[in-house]
């Protein structure tokens, strides 16, 4: 069974450009979560999806981001416009269940995107 | 404000030595999680303790929980230079947002 799986890998654009992250996460799993780690610091949540509804979006940092979950498959992270602090490693996840009696959630390889 | 804060921030330790590091939290818990991120890599979940136990192990890991302390740690035994990586404590709301701290950065020297 293939993993959550995210793209690119890595990116690297200027200043005031758009980016478009996109996360595939396991087959059948309802829940749908992005993380961000900025440079040496913890990683962060940023919102949470089950099926295409946004659960949490209270971690996302401003409005120049922008996730969408259509159809309840894949996610989208769009930045727009980008800015220097956005630089880190984004990392999304996915679970079959959510609460907190049980929950693992799978990790991506993340998204190392690099703003300059 | 981050749930989880993990110390030392760094160790540098030989193979076949231990590495132990410990995570502190703030409010309560149901159940405290240990990740790991090799570079260039996702998280990868290592072991999940519950808060109605003491002590967890998973092959050379050992997790300890202390409630009253709000403090957990982390041992690894006879590490690897393939143990290198940096090592997450997380802990949970009743959604599954993972509340992670700062990470200690484990190196392995052969």
């Amino acid at each position: 069974e293939a993993g959550v799986t995210q793209f690119p890998s890595h990116s690297v654009i200027e200043k005031g450009q758009t980016v478009t992250l996109r996360c595939d996460p396991i087959s059948g799993h309802d829940n749908l979560y992005w993380y961000r780690r900025v440079m040496g610091k913890e990683i962060k949540f940023l919102l949470h999806f089950v099926k295409e509804s946004k659960q949490d979006e209270s971690g996302m940092p401003n409005n120049r981001f922008l996730a969408e979950r259509t159809g309840g498959t894949y996610s989208t992270l769009k930045v727009q416009p980008a800015e220097l602090e956005d630089s880190g490693v984004y990392f999304c996840a996915s679970s079959q269940e959510a609460g907190d009696t049980y929950n693992e959630q799978f990790f991506g390889p993340g998204t190392r995107l690099t703003v300059l | 404000s981050q749930q989880g804060e993990e110390d030392p921030q760094a160790l540098s330790i030989q193979e076949g030595e231990n590495a132990t590091m410990n995570c502190s939290y703030k409010t309560s818990i149901n159940n405290l999680q240990w990740y790991r991120q090799n570079s260039g890599r996702g998280l990868v979940h290592l072991i999940l303790i519950r808060s109605n136990e003491r002590e967890k192990h998973s092959g050379r890991l050992r997790v300890t929980l202390d409630t009253s302390k709000k403090s957990s740690s982390l041992l690894i035994t006879a590490s690897r230079a393939a143990d290198t990586a940096s090592y997450f404590c997380a802990t949970t709301d009743s959604w599954g947002k993972l509340q992670f701290g700062a990470g200690t950065q484990v190196v392995v020297t052969p």
